[in-house]
């Protein structure tokens, strides 16, 4: 296996604030993550794809703007939610993927809430 | 049609029996796939890959592919009620591309 963290595990911040979420990959080099969001009891939603060194992909209907993605390492990727408002919060999932198998590996996930 | 379909459950088993779970997927092209496990509240977690046509054992967990149909599935075998949790199975068009995943099947083993 491999392992993925992510920093923080759960966050609260106020309505107009930005967040920033870390995901790491510990024992492997990722060129490639990914983030994913989740609301309860639905299905894992893919927001985007981070490359190491370039500007992420961006699924259809999320905006790069208020959801910015710098992967500035191998092994780190970084989720920052902007102008955060209420219907922002979710559990934000990131995955990195081994480039070998491709399978990806999954952090813990951090649960925002925006008051 | 979506290109990964499972049922969505719940499926509900008694413990020690084996838990079958299906998957088809619409790319042809399709050359791996993946089954992992997410408890409520949690992150998945990959618990099988499999890239070949046939079988793959890992303890209780067989993944199964069948290419020309188009069909992945994950048998447990003595099924234990820690393993009541949602199965997603993730399909990827080539070795080391983004995964599509299905909506998860919701797996229940009863004491």
């Amino acid at each position: 296996g491999a392992v993925v963290s992510q920093h923080p595990s759960w966050v609260i911040c106020k309505s107009g604030t930005s967040v920033k979420i870390e995901c790491r990959s510990l024992d492997f080099q990722a060129t490639t993550m990914f983030w994913y969001r989740q609301f309860p009891k639905q299905s894992l939603m893919l927001m985007a794809t981070s490359n190491e060194g370039s500007k992420a992909t961006y699924e259809q209907g999320v905006e790069k703007d208020k959801f910015l993605i710098n992967h500035a390492s191998l092994t780190l990727s970084t989720l920052t939610v902007t102008s955060a408002h209420p219907e922002d919060s979710s559990f934000y999932i990131c995955s990195a993927l081994k480039q070998q198998g491709g399978e990806q590996y999954f952090g813990p996930g951090t649960r925002l809430t925006v008051t | 049609q979506k290109e990964v379909e499972q049922n969505s459950g719940p499926l509900s088993v008694p413990e020690g029996a084996i838990a079958s779970l299906n998957c088809t997927y619409s790319d042809r092209g399709s050359q791996s796939f993946f089954w992992y496990r997410q408890y409520s509240g949690k992150s998945p977690e990959l618990i099988m890959f499999i890239y070949s046509n046939g079988d793959k054992e890992d303890g209780r967990f067989t993944a199964q592919l069948n290419k020309a149909s188009q069909y992945v599935s994950l048998l447990i075998r003595d099924s234990q009620p820690s393993d009541s949790a949602t199965y997603l199975c993730a399909v990827t068009p080539d070795g080391a591309g983004k995964s599509t995943f299905g909506d998860g099947t919701t797996l229940t083993v009863k004491p």
